[in-house]
């Protein structure tokens, strides 16, 4: 098993440029989430998916976008890229909510100047 | 809206000391997760908490919860450098969405 994979592991992009930040698990988990960790904070969830076909927003969705066709992949999109969208971004899974804790990617560090 | 507050955020300790790592929270829950993060890695699961009372316990680190008092606790036993890292409670708020604290920096000093 891979895991949770993520790429890029790192990426610069100018204020106007968009991106699609790559996700994928192997582990047949239903429940997927992307997450934003700024320097010196904790995690704060973006969006979140329970299935194929379904997201729904977290605390933080503003400036991004994400679509779920596969139980496998769930990308996450910035949409006219913005400084305050700096951050390190971390994919995760989960089998099913009730006990199962969660299983994070290795991240992706991004810049946007 | 949930606040999951941990203190310390920064602790700097001695090998071989013992101590404690708060995590508040403000509204009902009872999932509680600890996770531990090294420099430029990614989260690690440490413990998964599920109910009023449970504690677990791997190598020097324990955990607690008490739901009524909206509280976890991270006890470390003897210290060592490889403890060294950032740790993080988060808290299950509902459909499927944790809540992480602050994180608490762990220094061990030889």
């Amino acid at each position: 098993n891979a895991g949770v994979t993520q790429t890029p592991k790192f990426r610069i992009l100018k204020i106007g440029q968009s991106m699609t930040l790559q996700c994928a698990q192997d582990m047949n988990h239903n429940y997927m989430y992307w997450y934003r960790q700024d320097p010196g904070m904790g995690l704060k969830l973006i969006y979140y998916s329970v299935g194929a076909g379904i997201t729904d927003k977290g605390e933080v969705p503003n400036g991004y976008n994400v679509s779920r066709s596969t139980t496998e992949d769930f990308p996450l999109r910035l949409e006219l890229a913005a400084p305050s969208q700096t951050s390190v971004y971390f994919c995760a899974s989960s089998y099913y909510r009730e006990s199962e804790e969660q299983y994070f990617g290795p991240g992706t560090r991004l810049t946007v100047t | 809206e949930l606040k999951v507050e941990q203190n310390p955020l920064f602790l700097s300790m001695q090998e071989g000391k013992n101590y404690t790592i708060y995590c508040n929270y403000s509204t009902t829950s009872d999932r509680l997760y600890w996770y531990r993060q090294d420099p430029g890695k990614s989260l690690e699961s440490l413990f998964v908490l599920l109910s009023n009372g449970a504690v677990k316990q791997e190598g020097r680190l324990m955990a607690s919860l008490d739901t009524k008092a909206r509280l976890s606790t991270l006890h470390i036993t003897a210290a060592v450098h490889d403890l060294s890292a950032t740790y993080f409670c988060a808290v299950d708020k509902s459909g499927s969405r944790l809540t992480f604290g602050e994180g608490t920096q762990l220094t061990v000093n030889p």
